[in-house]
This record gives structure tokens, sequence and C-alpha cells, in this order.
């Protein structure tokens, strides 16, 4: 079983959908939450950070952690053409150096 | 961008020549990490940094070495290039005050 496993895409949605992105997770030691986005060409970056289970929420985002079903999502409400890229997960443990990520998935909001 | 620059962006070589990946912080950040991007496998660990002349492993290390010199500084080189390692290489700094990683921009090579 791997480590990390993200819903494969590509995902398209209209522009003001509402889109939600999942990862699960096997190893109940993971303690940190982590959404990144990457446009086409560059490098990936941080979008939201969570530590505890439940809901953090930062304007359309909101990221959610279930630790008891190992199962992570991040939430974008409205949904614009500026949020197509590719989302990807990523976990770690309390003072590990690594993170572990999943594969991404590609998102395409069409106006 | 945490103040990560990535030297050459893109970098079209042929096979067995050397190569070599420089990563540039301005943070001062102890721990510098390389990965590489492939379509299917999403990214994958090279090697890692946690200070001036200590490195380890990550789970894709075979064919690539490291060194850091400074701390400022984080090279990856391909002592001998292949075809199979055509990809996108970024680099990363983890901050101290969370377990998070931040990207640089990315360097795009081609082995021919």
């Amino acid at each position: 079983q791997k480590e990390v496993e993200q819903d494969p895409g590509p995902l398209s949605v209209p522009e003001g959908a509402i889109v939600s992105l999942n990862c699960t997770y096997s190893n109940s030691a993971f303690q940190y939450f982590m959404w990144y986005r990457q446009y086409s060409r560059k490098g990936p970056e941080l979008l939201m950070y969570t530590y505890s289970s439940g809901n953090k929420e930062d304007g359309r985002f909101t990221a959610q952690v279930d630790k008891s079903s190992k199962y992570i999502s991040l939430f974008i409400r409205d949904s614009q053409p500026s949020d197509s890229a590719t989302y990807l997960c990523a976990l770690t443990q309390g003072g590990s150096e690594k993170l572990v990520f999943g594969k991404g998935m590609k998102l395409t909001v069409n106006p | 961008d945490a103040g990560i620059t990535q030297s050459p962006r893109h970098k079209v070589t042929e096979t067995g020549t050397p190569v070599t990946l420089r990563c540039h912080q301005t943070e001062n950040h102890r721990y510098m990490y390389w990965y590489r991007q492939d379509p299917g496998h999403g990214l994958r660990l090279i090697h890692y940094s946690y200070g001036v002349k200590d490195t380890d492993k990550g789970e894709v290390s075979d064919g690539y070495s490291v060194s850091r010199s400074k701390t400022e500084d984080f090279l990856l080189t391909l002592e001998s290039a292949t075809s199979s390692q055509t990809s996108v290489y970024f680099c990363a700094i983890r901050t101290r005050s969370a377990d998070t990683q931040y990207f640089g921009p990315g360097t795009r090579l081609t082995v021919l």
C-alpha cells in the first residue's frame, strides 16, 4: 500500500463550481498536512497547511483533515479559471525532514 | 518564493556528459532538497542536506551526487547523464518554523 494516494485526474469543472480534491494515507504517524498548487512550468507553491483534524479556511479554500479516516481534502469554492493548476497533497510526521507527496491532480476550470 | 533560485533554468545535454545544477537560497535555511518531477511519478526526493557538508540520500539517488560547501548553495551533479534523467528538477528549502517546504522555480533538463 502506498503511503499517500491521491484521486486520479484530470478534473474539469465550469467556473463557479465547488471543487473537492482528496488524498488518503496509510501511516497514522502523519501529523502535518499540506496542499500545494503548481501552475504549468512553475514550482509547487504552498497553498494550505494544517496540523490537526478539522477544517481550516483561507478565502475560497478550505482544507479538511480527518485523522480517524486518514483522509484529507481541499475544497475550492466559486472556482475561477485562475485556479487551473495541478494540486498536490503532502504529509509529514512531526520532526521529520521529509515530505510524502501525492502524485497530484490536474484541475481545469472552464470559463 | 522564499528566496530560492535555480540555475540553469533550461539545459539540453548529451548522454554521458556531466551536468551540475545549482540551487541558491538567501535566507540561511538549514535544510535543502533536490527533487525530480516526472509524469506519473510525481515529486521524488533525490538527495537532501541538513547542513554544510551534511547530506543524505532520497528515494531516487542512483546516478546523482550532491555537495553543499556553503549554507546558501546546494549542487546536484549528474556524473554521466542518461536519457532517463530527463526531467524537471526542483530545489526546496525547509523552514525553521514549520515542517513545510518551499520550492524553487525548477530546472528543465533534457538528455539526448
